[in-house]
């Protein structure tokens, strides 16, 4: 089965530094993976994605992600991080069993980052 | 330009009544998704539309549940004898097929609770 896992509930850290949210995946053919914020009581923003190439990709707001195949995993990062960052993160792997392009997501994980 | 809109922003109904909750693509955008985000949760997928293909209702909860799509534009989602445990966020996303890995892009949602 298909599944996106984020180990973390929530993430602290201090405003300028760096940050990590956790993520792994399980997928059946090519892993396509996504990173997806959100504030409160809005929709989900597009950050970035993984289709194929390099393993660094860069994406909105000064965030990247990490994608390792050994590893299974996608772990979105910030060199040094904003109080506004302070959000809702979803991982999400397109399920490669259908032809629609339906997204899988993980439970998300809360990032709080303090002054 | 503009982005997925969906309407109402929030939704207040008593156990057992029809709710109607609709969508507006992104102009141009041939796929469009629903999901349903609970309290603390991911997001589900709910049903897939694309051109006049038959839709992808897979992810249905149960016969209560149905959707429409009007060739490529407006999306309706029709919540029959509505329950509590379907209090949820309801999101609405469009994307342009086509592309090897197409984005995603989420309206605001609908908050929906039923008393």
């Amino acid at each position: 089965a298909q599944s996106v896992a984020q180990p973390e509930d929530q993430v602290n850290v201090a405003e300028g530094n760096p940050l990590t949210v956790k993520c792994t995946y399980s997928v059946s053919g090519n892993p396509y993976l996504f990173w997806y914020v959100q504030y409160p009581n809005r929709g989900l923003q597009f950050l970035l994605k993984y289709i194929t190439g390099d393993n660094l990709v860069k994406g909105s707001y000064g965030f990247e992600a990490e994608f390792n195949k050994s590893q299974t995993s996608f772990h979105l990062k910030k060199p040094s991080a904003l109080v506004s960052d302070s959000a809702l993160y979803f991982c999400a792997v397109r399920d490669g069993a259908s032809n629609t392009g339906k997204l899988i997501f993980g439970q998300g994980t809360t990032l709080q980052v303090k002054p | 330009g503009a982005g997925v809109s969906q309407s109402p922003s929030n939704k207040v109904t008593e156990k057992g009544k029809d709710v109607e909750l609709r969508c507006d693509p992104i102009s141009g955008h041939t796929a469009l998704y629903w999901y349903r985000q609970r309290l603390g949760q991911g997001l589900e997928f709910l049903i897939y539309f694309q051109g006049n293909s038959a839709p992808d209702k897979s992810g249905l909860p149960s016969d209560r549940f149905s959707a429409e799509r009007t060739g490529e534009s407006v999306s309706t989602l029709t919540i029959q004898r509505t329950q509590q445990e379907d209090s949820a966020v309801y999101l609405c996303a469009s994307s342009l097929r086509g592309q090897r890995v197409e984005t995603q892009y989420f309206g605001p949602g609908t908050r929906l609770l039923v008393l």
